[in-house]
């Protein structure tokens, strides 16, 4: 089975810190993807990586950047937090393009 | 810009009725469209991957259509049970390479014993 894992489930910070979501999958797969989900709004794409150290911005990449230096692991910082970075965080994979995504367990995270 | 949009926003049967959920989708030219279920503060779960040449996948009492020309997708349940009790979200792939999906905002579902 394919397994994605994300480092925290919960996490509480304060506005202005630097935050590191880890998301870490087993399957070898290509792509990897950030998602933030929010009541009334949805999922909405932030970040996806096709390869390593590759990147495209989703639909809502402001105030985020990622990183991919292994093919097994793809970070989503947040350079300054804000209170609007409130959220529940998820982190998916897939084989190859267009191809079903395997998603985490989510990181709901609170910033203060 | 494509969008995804999912009715009814909530739905509650009793316990052993088929039921149908819908989403519809405002741009055709979609790679494949993915059903998936979330429970309560979990992540997502996928049920089934429909490509954007296929009709229809089953997978045990789950059964998904697609009609790509009218934008249209239909999940159907069948033999409802408690434990099918989740949230149904509905995500299409639209662009080229590993982009990644457009979700509608999902189905709020309850199974009553």
């Amino acid at each position: 089975d394919v397994k994605v894992t994300q480092s925290s489930r919960y996490l509480v910070k304060r506005t202005g810190e630097k935050v590191f979501l880890e998301c870490v999958q087993d399957m070898d797969h290509e792509n990897m993807f950030w998602y933030r989900q929010d009541p009334g709004l949805g999922l909405r794409l932030i970040y996806f990586s096709y390869d390593v150290k590759m990147k495209e911005k989703g639909d809502i990449p402001e105030g985020y950047s990622v990183s991919r230096e292994k093919k097994e692991r793809f970070s989503l910082i947040l350079e300054s937090a804000s209170t609007n970075q409130t959220s529940m965080y998820l982190c998916a994979s897939s084989l190859y393009y267009q191809e079903t995504q395997y998603f985490g367990p989510g990181t709901r995270l609170l910033v203060l | 810009k494509q969008e995804v949009t999912q009715i009814p926003a909530a739905l509650s049967v009793p316990e052993g009725e088929n039921l149908v959920l819908n989403c519809s989708f405002t741009d055709s030219a979609i790679y494949n469209l993915q059903w998936f279920r979330q429970d309560p503060g979990k992540g997502l779960t996928s049920l089934l991957l429909i490509q954007s040449s296929q009709r229809e996948q089953t997978s045990g009492r789950l059964n998904a259509s697609l009609d790509k020309s009218s934008g249209r997708s239909t999940l159907y349940i069948a033999a409802s049970q408690p434990g099918d009790s989740a949230t149904y979200l509905c995500a299409v792939s639209s662009g080229g390479g590993a982009d990644g999906l457009t979700f509608g905002k999902g189905t709020h579902l309850i199974i009553q014993p």
